[in-house]
């Protein structure tokens, strides 16, 4: 069963717009929740997680997300894209102390 | 803070071989994952070890993959017999211990061409 799911595989904004991307799981159980982002040829860096003591969450470069359990969604925005920010984005849910569940992930273009 | 190495970066070979790849994780940490990630696609937990215990190895691809930590420290995955299916990038992580909250820490990954 998918775990998360992102929706908009590619995503365009003109630098200094606002970066909205969307994740939303599905989850029996309180989930923790991460969003990763990886540069070309490179692994997987945090940018921030969800761990139940706060609904919103800032991360590194500016970026933060906002658990919202009606929702069952983890969406991650900036409020001002920069250049630097085009990368590929992964939302992640850990289950059950030790499992993954990363989506497809969300290929963001930044316009100059 | 050395973080996680993987090595080779890249690794091509032909279909039949065997290819061994290597992940060292940060040293303090006793957690240690191994993922696959095709083009386009999120990674794919293949398997985890706490210590030098593998607690899950069920979505190993196939009999094929085998994964080592013998002395809880580095890790090697090894897949025989490679097929053309088999190219990608395996990704290593490594986490501290304590739950679903512990992030993992990404290497650089291997990338494997199967010619």
């Amino acid at each position: 069963a998918q775990s998360v799911t992102q929706l908009g595989s590619h995503v365009s904004v003109s630098e200094g717009a606002l970066v909205l991307l969307r994740c939303n799981y599905s989850s029996s159980v309180p989930p923790y929740l991460f969003w990763y982002v990886q540069y070309p040829n490179q692994g997987l860096q945090l940018l921030l997680k969800y761990t139940s003591a706060a609904t919103l969450v800032k991360g590194i470069n500016g970026f933060e997300a906002e658990f919202k359990k009606s929702e069952t969604s983890f969406h991650l925005t900036k409020p001002s894209a920069h250049m630097s920010d085009a990368a590929e984005y992964f939302c992640a849910v850990s289950l059950f102390g030790n499992q993954f569940y990363f989506g497809t992930g969300t290929s963001l273009t930044v316009i100059p | 803070d050395t973080g996680v190495s993987q090595d080779p970066r890249h690794k091509i070979t032909k279909r039949g071989q065997n290819v061994t790849f290597r992940c060292d994780p940060i040293s303090e940490h006793n957690r240690l994952y191994w993922y696959r990630q095709t083009l386009g696609q999120g990674p794919e937990f293949l398997t985890y070890f706490q210590n030098e215990a593998q607690l899950e190895k069920s979505r190993l691809l196939s009999d094929r993959f085998s994964a080592e930590r013998p002395k809880g420290s580095f890790s090697t995955l090894e897949i025989q017999r490679t097929e053309q299916g088999d190219s990608a990038m395996y990704l290593c992580a490594s986490s501290f211990e304590g739950g679903s909250n512990q992030p993992q820490h990404f290497g650089d990954g291997t990338r494997l061409s199967i010619l």
